[in-house]
Formats: C-alpha cells, sequence, structure tokens
C-alpha cells in the first residue's frame, strides 16, 4: 500500500524558513516523480513543484522560485521543501504527492500545515 | 496560478446528472492530458478521473470525463450524497512550465 506522511509544518515568522519531508513506503520510490502541492485555508488547489526521479529536474510555481527548493533522498525514501523567506501567503496546507506515468498526484499524503504570521 | 476556470459551483438533486466545466488554453488542456481530483470536506484530495477519461479502479462508473480542444468536462451520473464534495481539473502548462490546477467547483446534493 503506497503511504505518504508529511512532517515539519508549524509556525513560522514572516521571512522564516521551514523544510517540510514526507517519507514514502509501500512503492519503488526511486521511480516515480514527486509533487508538493499546497492549499491555502478555505481555498482551492495550487501546485507547488515537483521533481523528476532521479532529482536532475524540478519544476516551481512562478510564486515560490527563488524561495523554496524542492530535492529527495532516495536512498531514504524521502522527499523535501525547504521554503525560505516565508511570506503570509504561503499559509497553507501542503500535500506530498506521487505521480505516474498517467497523472499528476495520483496518491496523497494527508498534509501539514505551515502558517506564517508573527 | 489558477489559469484553469471552473464554476464555483454546481448541485442536483439525488439521481440527477451534474457537469463541470474546465475552461483552459492552447498551452495547457489544449495539448495535454486533464486530470480530475475530488475533495471530500476534511480530507485530502483524491485522484478522480485520469487521461482526460480514466478511472482509476474503485471509481464508480457513474463519473465520466471529455475533453474537446481547450475545456475540459466532468459528468457525475447518478448523483449521490456521498459526492458532496469540491472538484478539481488540472493539466501541465507548456508555457508556464509547470501544473494547474483549476479553480474548483464545490457540487451539492440537494
Amino acid at each position: 500500500e503506497v503511504q505518504l506522511v508529511e512532517s515539519g509544518g508549524g509556525l513560522v515568522q514572516p521571512g522564516g524558513s521551514l523544510r517540510l519531508s514526507c517519507a514514502a513506503s509501500g512503492f519503488t520510490f526511486s521511480f516515480y516523480w514527486m509533487t508538493w502541492v499546497r492549499q491555502a485555508p478555505g481555498k482551492g488547489l495550487e501546485w507547488v513543484a515537483n521533481i523528476k526521479p532521479d532529482g536532475s529536474e524540478t519544476y516551481y510555481v512562478d510564486s515560490v522560485k527563488g524561495r523554496f527548493t524542492i530535492s529527495r533522498d532516495n536512498a531514504q525514501n524521502s522527499l523535501y521543501l525547504q521554503m525560505n523567506s516565508l511570506r503570509a501567503e504561503d499559509t497553507a496546507v501542503y500535500y506530498c504527492a506521487r505521480d505516474t506515468g498517467s497523472a499528476m498526484a495520483w496518491y496523497w499524503g494527508q498534509g501539514t500545515l505551515v502558517t506564517v504570521s508573527s | 496560478q489558477s489559469v484553469l476556470t471552473q464554476p464555483p459551483s454546481a448541485s442536483g438533486t439525488p439521481g440527477q446528472r451534474v457537469t463541470i466545466s474546465c475552461s483552459g488554453s492552447s498551452s495547457n488542456i489544449g495539448s495535454n492530458i486533464v486530470n480530475w481530483y475530488q475533495q471530500l470536506p476534511g480530507t485530502a484530495p483524491k485522484l478522480l478521473m485520469y487521461s482526460n477519461s480514466q478511472r482509476p479502479s474503485g471509481v464508480p462508473d457513474r463519473f465520466s470525463g471529455s475533453k474537446s480542444g481547450t475545456s475540459a468536462s466532468l459528468a457525475i451520473s447518478g448523483l449521490q450524497s456521498e459526492d458532496e464534495a469540491d472538484y478539481y481539473c488540472a493539466a501541465w502548462d507548456d508555457r508556464l512550465k509547470g501544473h494547474v490546477f483549476g479553480t474548483g467547483t464545490k457540487v451539492t446534493v440537494l
């Protein structure tokens, strides 16, 4: 069974940093593109970033370029999102998701809440 | 960057057919596949439809998807109370070089 468990969320001040982790199990992690999606309170879904199986390619939504970095450790079956220079508008539940050849975000974690506030 | 437009709400009585539209452009829906996601209240989203019209295992066949040009649609036939949820379309955008989600549609069963 595919399992994705996010961690690392919490309260951070504007301008601060946070690193999210996603522990993957139940599949061969190194075979799949992985994705981060966020959802601000009461708002819709927003794709944040994704990363190729070997980590050689990454893509980001414009609003986080230069501030967020997606990475992975295939030996540890883990996905990460390093978030720097955080802003109030980054407040959201952040979901880790596994892609397939047919679809972005076939499997989802339960999410971790990031709150940016002073 | 919600470049895919959906109606904010849709509703129907049990057993009715409801259709949700998703309007995009040549750089996203017009040249890439569309996926649909269902988000039940208080839960993580779930993939509902992939490659425009394919259902993952376990998704009831009352859900169907289609795509034509720069628009896509999701239909729910025989609406049931458990279908009350938020629905989002998504596609890769060649110009933005990223995935984009639709604005989301809240389906209410009257």
